[in-house]
């Protein structure tokens, strides 16, 4: 069966400093992968989503970045973080075929910018 | 512009109660749209889709094409269905859009 991690699970960062979040699937391949950042009454926001190896389609202009080096890897990075950039991250994933269009969710990081 | 609104952020109700929770969306093709459920301490996982017309966990969800919406009911409420739940969209082959989410609690 399909699995999605992701790590780390919190993380405490300062203003200015780099950020890696990574994320890996296992099971499938081929995946359409997505990074969310999930706010309090503001629902799911899409950050970026890929639909293969170094393809990466960027939903809202930011301070973030992603990155996709393997099928079933998924990183999301920032060169310096803001305050702003607090939040609780999720990254999901989606079967490639026709007619599946349900997403499945890693457990998420929780990151406080400092 | 495909939007997902979801007009309540908090709803609570009494255990045993009848529960529903609204989603209207604005999309120009065929919508296909889903439930997503959030437990305390657990990941985001699927509830339901609409092409599916199942009931999960007691709940259920009729696409009401006039109407736009997906709203999400139980006749009775129990209180491991305290969760935020999310009402979400498809917009194309790849992506869904998603609602502001319901926090909802139920009280015994």
């Amino acid at each position: 069966s399909q699995t999605i991690h992701q790590w780390p699970a919190t993380l405490v960062q300062p203003v200015g400093s780099p950020l890696s979040l990574e994320c890996t699937v296992e099971g499938t391949s081929n995946p359409n992968l997505y990074w969310y950042r999930q706010a309090a009454g503001r629902g799911l926001q899409l950050l970026f989503y890929s639909v293969g190896i170094g393809q990466i389609s960027s939903e809202v202009p930011q301070n973030l970045s992603a990155s996709r080096p393997q099928d079933r890897q998924f990183i999301l990075s920032s060169k310096k973080l803001l305050l702003s950039d607090s939040g609780f991250y999720l990254c999901a994933w989606k079967g490639s075929g026709q007619g599946f269009y349900e997403q499945y969710f890693g457990p998420g990081t929780r990151l406080t910018v400092t | 512009a495909q939007r997902v609104t979801q007009p309540e952020k908090l709803l609570s109700v009494f255990k045993g109660a009848p529960v529903e929770l609204k989603c209207n969306y604005s999309y120009s093709g065929s919508p296909e749209l889903f439930w997503y459920v959030q437990y305390s301490r657990q990941r985001l996982q699927l509830l339901l889709r609409h092409i599916s017309r199942e009931s999960i966990k007691g709940f259920t969800a009729d696409l009401n094409k006039g109407e736009t919406s997906f709203h999400l009911k139980k006749p009775f409420a129990q209180e491991e269905d305290s969760a935020m739940y999310y009402c979400a969209l498809r917009t194309n082959d790849y992506k869904l859009s998603f609602g502001a989410g319901t926090t909802v609690t139920v009280r015994a």
